[in-house]
């Protein structure tokens, strides 16, 4: 089973809907982050989250919101979508109790603005 | 954090060692190497890190230069399932959200 799941996997929609992406953990990690990643620029951090309480933005915020729900999961928002956030997203998790904290990532949201 | 540079692409053959380099000559004493892996647009894999001493795991191992300013991934006996993009990154453990993926290096393992 997935340690950390993205639902959905892929999204088809139109400019101007509201989207949600979300994110699920089963690795007891308290840290959560969002990335975009487009054809040439690598993976983007969008926000992160430290604990429930925490919620920081990352290099590229501007247009999406995030939720931390719960300590496992973590909902990533777009209020009004726009072809230039077409994009595979992925959430990722992370354990500073770990030696040396690794990101592990879910497998990604594939989701295209029409 | 530190940048890091990295062949563009490397071909292995099937069964061979794959040694993928890493040069990142900034790298401060409280900076980690990490390596991932991103097999096609699946979410990226962690593979192994280390700090200054070589490390070695059941995926790969990672050697770290005496003086911390490069480093190899080798993977051991590659196989066709390991073509894939190989991202050096460096970074301090504190905010693993500070992790730069770059380019990488596209491995490429032949029959």
């Amino acid at each position: 089973d997935a340690d950390v799941t993205q639902t959905p996997r892929n999204r088809i929609t139109k400019t101007g809907k509201r989207i949600m992406l979300e994110c699920s953990q089963t690795k007891g990690h308290d840290r959560m982050y969002w990335y975009r990643q487009d054809p040439g620029l690598g993976l983007r951090l969008i926000y992160y989250s430290f604990d429930v309480k925490d919620i920081n933005k990352g290099e590229i915020s501007d247009g999406y919101s995030v939720s931390r729900q719960a300590q496992a999961k973590f909902s990533l928002s777009l209020e009004s979508a726009i072809p230039n956030q077409t994009a595979l997203y992925f959430c990722a998790t992370s354990d500073l109790g770990l030696a040396g904290g690794p990101l592990f990532f879910g497998p990604g949201t594939r989701l295209t603005v029409l | 954090d530190a940048k890091t540079t990295q062949p563009t692409s490397m071909d292995c053959a099937e069964g061979r060692a794959a040694n993928l380099p890493c040069n990142h000559s900034t790298i401060s004493g409280n900076e980690y190497v990490y390596w991932y892996r991103q097999i096609h647009s699946q979410g990226p894999q962690y593979i192994i890190h280390g700090l200054k001493n070589n490390e070695t795991n059941e995926m790969a191992s990672l050697i770290i230069t005496e003086d911390r300013k490069s480093s190899t991934l080798i993977l051991p006996h590659a196989t066709l399932r390991d073509t894939a993009v190989y991202y050096c990154i460096v970074r301090v453990n504190t905010n693993a959200g500070k992790s730069t993926f770059g380019d990488g290096t596209t491995l490429t393992v032949k029959p």
